[in-house]
């Protein structure tokens, strides 16, 4: 089945910092997401997409799909950033696989 | 909109008991389904359903039953609660299934937290 792979698996910075993630994936998809789970668990969606860029403020993402990778950019970070960052691809049939999230620690 | 929304926030159950999470949606999705994190580790799929009547297994799901009579609620049964069960449960929706051409934007739920004793 299809495999999603993020990096890295954690990352500390200090306020005012940016970053980027990453998620490669393993085959051709249509449906890509990155989410943020906030220290409370939430799940919080960011961003749909399959391909092309999108922006939303401090945060903007970039799925490049012929060459299997999405980048999720984070500028001017703040320490409400901090949190669990997943990308989820659909996988076999009709189901939905998520990788293993990136750990953000964003200190003041 | 209320969105996705699961009870109880939390449970506690001894091994053996039986309970059912609930999982309501006011959106019209026709794709629903379940999923559980465990500590260090992304969200793995137990059940899902790509309409009323119509419902199958994912990656995990022995010990689990699901049902889908109704496009708004898909309810999850532990018939025999394990301790290997204790984990974050979340239930999500979206109008198509993934995979398929449409909007299959993924939302999920605030989760259940359950702990077998």
């Amino acid at each position: 089945g299809i495999q999603v792979e993020q990096s890295p698996p954690d990352l500390i910075l200090q306020e005012g910092a940016n970053s980027t993630l990453r998620c490669n994936f393993s085959d051709s998809v249509n449906n890509l997401q990155w989410f943020h789970q906030n220290p409370w668990g939430q799940l919080i969606n960011l961003f749909y997409i399959p391909s092309g860029t999108k922006q939303n403020g401090r945060l903007s993402a970039t799925t490049v799909a012929t060459e299997r990778y999405s980048l999720l950019y984070i500028s001017s970070s703040q320490t409400t950033d901090s949190g669990v960052y997943f990308c989820a691809v659909e996988g076999q049939g009709f189901s939905f696989i998520f990788g293993k999230g990136t750990r953000l620690l964003v200190k003041p | 909109n209320a969105g996705v929304t699961q009870t109880p926030k939390f449970q506690v159950l001894k091994t053996g008991q039986s309970m059912t999470l609930q999982c309501a949606q006011d959106m019209n999705h026709e794709y629903m389904s379940w999923y559980r994190q465990d500590p260090g580790m992304g969200l793995r799929l137990i059940h899902y359903s790509v309409g009323a009547g119509i419902t199958d297994q994912g990656e995990v799901p022995n010990g689990y039953n699901v049902s889908r009579s109704t496009t708004e609620d898909f309810p999850l049964r532990l018939l025999s609660a394990a301790p290997s069960q204790t984990s974050v449960y979340f239930c999500a929706s979206s109008y198509e299934a993934p995979g398929l051409a449409g909007d299959n934007e993924q939302f999920f739920g605030p989760g259940t937290r359950l702990t077998v004793l």
